[in-house]
């Protein structure tokens, strides 16, 4: 699976959005762009992925760049909530072999939210 | 919905000694595995079973073993407990197909003196 790279901590405050970088420079073709989050003494929390084409759900926007070697995971409307530890994950979105959907988790930016 | 869920939440153990982490999941998955998180760090996994009955090694399986019987359950033993494994335990379950994420649960947070 590629490696990610991302900040190590950012700040935003509550009612703005919040962008979130991940670079993946040596992303595959047929790797997807997963990202989760951890809030604090918790089990990670699914948000969202995608392959090339953005994506939007109910938590969260994922901006994919044309070259798929970057991405942002955008919060629109940030909370004291959302306060967390984001993961940005690379893999492969079927694994044909036995090895399962495994990730790989990096250590991730703490996203701040403040009042 | 129970989802994923792990016993204890906490355990304080002594150097030597054994215990099982218990990990089990209602949503019919295939798939299930174990993480741990030590201080700071992000997960990194142990253990994994793509079905009953099979199981493989993850980035570091010294000093834990697992067995999965059933789709359901997924234990986790640690046979001669050391400083080294205390961390947080992450069991996590999938579907293998589509655009299944992976559900963990909330943790069992394991020190050993």
């Amino acid at each position: 699976d590629a490696k990610t790279t991302q900040p190590p901590s950012m700040d935003c405050a509550e009612g703005r959005a919040a962008n979130l970088p991940c670079n993946h420079s040596t992303i595959s073709g047929n790797e997807y762009v997963y990202w989760y989050r951890q809030i604090h003494s918790q089990g990670p929390q699914y948000i969202i992925h995608g392959l090339k084409n953005n994506e939007t759900n109910e938590m969260a926007s994922l901006i994919i760049t044309e070259d798929r070697k970057s991405s942002t995971l955008i919060l629109p409307h940030a909370t004291l909530r959302d306060t967390a530890v984001y993961y940005c994950i690379v893999r492969v979105e079927r694994d044909e072999e036995t090895s399962g959907s495994r990730l790989t988790f990096g250590e991730g930016t703490q996203l701040t939210v403040n009042p | 919905n129970a989802g994923v869920t792990q016993t204890p939440k906490f355990r304080i153990l002594k150097i030597g000694q054994s215990m099982t982490l218990q990990c089990t999941q209602d949503m019919n998955h295939n798939y299930m595995y174990w993480y741990r998180q030590d201080p700071g760090m992000g997960l990194k996994l142990i253990y994994y079973s793509v079905g009953a009955g099979i199981t493989d090694k993850g980035e570091v399986p010294n000093g834990y073993n697992v067995s999965r019987s059933t789709t359901e359950d997924f234990p986790l033993r640690l046979e001669l407990a050391a400083p080294s494994q205390t961390s947080v335990y992450f069991c996590a379950s999938s579907y293998w197909t589509g655009n299944q994420p992976q559900h963990f649960g909330d943790g069992t947070r394991l020190s050993i003196l």
